[in-house]
């Protein structure tokens, strides 16, 4: 079975500046979908980034990005120029894809934008 | 109005007692699945259905049972509720189509047990 770590359970960061959420998963497919949701307080799962395991450029989304190592089987988001809208929780999940697709999530990181 | 709806958004409700959390979706997907979240351990899958006559437990199904009645409807039952089973509830979908696995989240149901 597949999973997925996050080891912060919080973090912090001031606005404007950078900060990256770590991720990291066990899998013996080659090929697979890694995701990044937002839960903000409102407590709605939003989609922030997915990440096809076939393609080797890294997916970025406006602010957000991801650094992908397959061979590493970890994948961080990086959020640049924090605002104080990203203030939730975010969680990493994987996805085997196919027939079976259904996604695993990782424990989730509180993220905290301040002033 | 939402693409995925759950209903109710929040309830309280006593040990023992039958509780339904209904979902339903107007996006089309044949996937629908249920999972339970809870501080510190993520969102865990209770079960899901792959169309109306599939139904396959997640990792966590034991005190839960499911229906779906139709494409769009999929309904979470806790035929004999306990307080551990306070948690948020969510459903989701997925087009199998596009072959990608993202997930659609309905806006989630808080139950509490006492």
């Amino acid at each position: 079975a597949q999973t997925v770590t996050q080891s912060q359970p919080e973090m912090s960061v001031q606005e404007a500046e950078t900060v990256t959420l770590s991720c990291t998963y066990d899998t013996s497919e080659n090929n697979y979908y890694l995701f990044w949701y937002k839960q903000p307080p409102s407590r709605q799962m939003i989609l922030v980034i997915r990440q096809e395991a076939y393609k080797q450029q890294n997916a970025t989304e406006n602010r957000f990005s991801v650094n992908f190592q397959k061979a590493a089987k970890s994948f961080s988001l990086k959020i640049s120029d924090s605002q104080l809208g990203d203030t939730a929780m975010y969680f990493c999940a994987f996805d085997s894809g196919g027939t079976a697709s259904k996604l695993t999530f990782g424990t989730g990181t509180r993220l905290q934008v301040t002033l | 109005d939402a693409d995925v709806t759950q209903t109710p958004r929040n309830r309280i409700t006593k040990t023992g007692k039958r509780i339904m959390l209904e979902c339903s979706q107007t996006k089309g997907h044949d996937r629908m699945y249920w999972y339970r979240q809870d501080p510190g351990l993520g969102l865990r899958l209770i079960y899901y259905s792959f169309d109306v006559k599939d139904i396959n437990k997640g990792e966590i199904s034991d005190g839960y049972s499911v229906s779906r009645q139709a494409q769009a409807k999929f309904s979470l039952s806790l035929e004999s509720a306990i307080p551990n089973q306070t948690a948020l509830y969510f459903c989701a979908t997925s087009d199998f189509g596009r072959d990608t696995g993202e997930l659609f989240f309905g806006e989630g149901s808080r139950l509490t047990v006492l």
